[in-house]
């Protein structure tokens, strides 16, 4: 399954933009690009998915690069809601046609300074 | 609304017990996932099924059991063979025939050994 590679944690200042990366140098053409977050004691929520074309949408913005080996979740303005913990996943389909296991890493921890 | 409903929030158990967690979704959806998550880590996949009747092992699977008998439930019971169960059990769901659609988390059950 191809996997994704994302910092521990990163910190950036209240009102500021934020630029969360990701690596996935073993994406298949078929794979989509998943972002999701998750505050303390909750289960994830949904922030942006995409193939190969930039996204935006209320809650954020995502970079895809030409060789979709790399991604980047950019929150235009963070606020001291955004803290939480961001997950990077690519979701695929097998050989049968239906959904992988849908492997998280650790994800990266947000911490936003006021 | 359509969503996904996990029960109960907080379970304790005692050492020997078998405990059940419930996991149900109104979003006709025909994956389901059952995670674990331990304080300060990442989301562990613990079992994932595709269609009814019919479920596939994840990475952690020793010590629990599933069931898929309907579409829209998906309990996981964590048998007295998991020696460690104290965790943050995350249920999930989403359409199988597309890696485009969102996943979504129900919003997560405690299970405590006391």
């Amino acid at each position: 399954d191809a996997k994704t590679t994302q910092p521990n944690s990163m910190e950036s200042n209240e009102e500021e933009p934020v630029h969360l990366p990701c690596n996935h140098s073993t994406i298949s053409g078929t794979d989509y690009i998943h972002w999701y977050r998750q505050l303390p004691s909750q289960g994830p929520e949904y922030v942006i998915h995409g193939l190969t074309s930039n996204v935006n949408n209320r809650m954020a913005s995502l970079a895809i690069a030409e060789d979709r080996k790399s991604s980047t979740l950019i929150l235009h303005r963070a606020t001291l809601r955004d803290a939480a913990v961001y997950y990077c996943i690519l979701r695929a389909l097998d050989s049968g046609g239906g959904a992988d296991g849908l492997t998280f890493g650790k994800g990266t921890h947000l911490i936003i300074q006021p | 609304d359509g969503g996904i409903t996990q029960s109960p929030k907080y379970l304790f158990r005692k050492e020997g017990q078998n405990v059940t967690l419930s996991c149900e979704q109104n979003l006709n959806h025909d994956a389901m996932y059952w995670y674990r998550q331990d304080p300060g880590q990442g989301l562990r996949l613990i079992y994932y099924s595709q269609i009814v009747n019919d479920f596939q092992k994840g990475d952690i699977a020793e010590g629990y059991s599933v069931s898929r008998e309907k579409k829209e439930s998906f309990p996981l019971t964590v048998t007295s063979a998991q020696k460690n169960p104290t965790a943050f059990y995350l249920c999930a769901s989403t359409s199988a025939r597309s890696s485009g659609n969102t996943i979504y988390f129900g919003e997560g059950s405690w299970l405590t050994v006391v």
